[in-house]
């Protein structure tokens, strides 16, 4: 069962501009995931966060977490052709390590 | 570099077949799952093991089964293969504990015909 939804399902942007992704789920988490993955291949750890945190930056990567809103949002700032690829968000419930559910995806394509 | 290592990137196999998918990781972790992702479905978890010997099923377990033996394998098993098992077939382990990302493979496109 899917525990989190991405918005938007799919992002035409172009290089430089920045590029907003959301993930809303249903239940109480431990932590937040975000992965990337290039057409065709597998899934790429970006990023984590915690459900006490609120915000979290890695390189040109920046991620929010709204626990009353269940709710987070991923950032991609000067986006570039490269960073094409579909998101996805996952969460982690209990905290054990070996129940991620991750959500649909979001498509995106930055153009040069 | 740390990885997790799938057998085949593609896969072509005849209704009724039995299949075998192979993973391998060499990170020492605890856990390991076997997804397959299909457009507009997402990623849908299929089994997960936690230990050696051990196994779960996930939210899609029908027509498959695993086995880990040891460790850093982790086997799907299609007993008879069937036209709408082809999808893509994602690996992936993590360490024991929450806290810590997934570490994929590259996946294994398998086709049915």
């Amino acid at each position: 069962s899917q525990q989190g939804e991405e918005d938007p399902q799919a992002l035409s942007i172009q290089e430089g501009e920045n590029a907003t992704m959301n993930c809303s789920y249903k239940t109480s988490i431990n932590n937040l995931q975000w992965y990337r993955q290039n057409s065709g291949r597998g899934l790429v750890h970006l990023i984590l966060i915690r459900s006490n945190e609120r915000e979290k930056h890695s390189g040109r990567l920046r991620v929010t977490l709204d626990t009353s809103k269940k709710s987070s949002s991923l950032l991609i700032t000067a986006s570039r052709a490269a960073d094409t690829a579909s998101y996805f968000c996952a969460t982690d419930a209990n905290n054990a390590g070996n129940m991620l559910t991750f959500g649909g995806g979001t498509r995106l394509m930055v153009k040069p | 570099d740390v990885k997790v290592t799938q057998s085949s990137r593609y896969l072509v196999k005849r209704t009724g077949e039995k299949v075998f998918l192979e993973c391998v990781q060499d990170m020492d972790h605890e856990n390991m799952f076997w997804y397959r992702q299909d457009p507009g479905l997402g990623l849908r978890l299929i089994y997960f093991s936690y230990d050696v010997k051990m196994k779960e099923k996930g939210d899609i377990p029908e027509g498959y089964s695993v086995s880990r033996e040891k460790k850093e394998r982790f086997s799907l098993i299609l007993e008879s293969a069937s036209t709408n098992q082809t999808s893509m077939y994602l690996c992936a382990s993590s360490g024991g504990g929450g806290g810590y990302g997934y570490t994929f493979g590259s996946g294994t496109r398998l086709t049915v015909v």
